[in-house]
């Protein structure tokens, strides 16, 4: 399995408070991702990173941000938590998007509900 | 606009029966990637399969096959003899501008003993 390791898995935050989720991988991909999971709407992208102190906007950015400070590590902080941001989060690594002999992996998710 | 499409909310069959879940893709890259997720019931994600823009050979892995064809920008999945365990959501995924991976909204395949 590779090495991607969420946290919180799960957490409940009230309207109007700053979250911040983490994402820590061991394998020294290139590339990481954050993905909100929401019935009907399969998973969207929110931001990612194509190096350290690179990200840029997925479809569904608004309300979040991210930052890239090392390597291994990708957080994403919702500055003031809303209901409408309830929701599975994945956070996946990639080697590099572009190449054929990858794929990306997922971490195992982050329920968050935001009260 | 890059977009994928998965028409296929839910799908339900009995045990054995053959199974294809379609995916329809549109993207303005003339080099792009495509992929398969499963995300069976205990929620994580399971590759499946990858297939790049210039390879429109079809693969069998076992149960599964898949059909790339650019003419229709389609990449359909196909179940052969589906087995309760296949039960989950599929996910059909594009990668473009070498980085960007965005995935459809998933078909519910539920399998039924």
């Amino acid at each position: 399995d590779a090495g991607i390791t969420q946290s919180p898995r799960h957490k409940v935050t009230e309207t109007g408070t700053p979250v911040t989720l983490r994402c820590h991988q061991t394998e020294n991909h290139r590339y990481m991702y954050w993905y909100r999971q929401d019935p009907g709407h399969g998973l969207r992208l929110i931001h990612y990173s194509y190096g350290v102190k690179d990200t840029d906007k997925g479809e569904v950015s608004d309300g979040y941000s991210v930052s890239r400070s090392k390597t291994e590590d990708f957080l994403l902080t919702l500055e003031s938590a809303t209901s409408s941001q309830t929701s599975v989060y994945f956070c996946a690594i990639s080697e590099s998007g572009g190449r054929p002999d990858t794929e990306a992996f997922f971490g195992q998710g982050t329920r968050l509900t935001v009260v | 606009a890059q977009k994928v499409t998965q028409a296929q909310t839910e799908i339900s069959v009995v045990e054995k029966e053959d199974v294809t879940l379609d995916c329809v893709y549109e993207t303005r890259d003339t080099t792009y990637y495509l992929f398969w997720y499963k995300q069976p019931p205990s929620g994580e994600l399971v590759f499946l399969i990858r297939r790049n823009s210039f390879d429109e050979q079809n693969e069998i892995s076992g149960r599964y096959s898949w059909n790339f064809q650019k003419s229709t920008s389609s990449f359909n999945f196909t179940i052969t003899a589906s087995q309760v365990v296949d039960s989950a959501v599929y996910f059909c995924a594009l990668i473009y501008n070498t980085d960007k991976l965005i995935f459809g909204t998933g078909t519910r395949l539920q399998v039924f003993p």
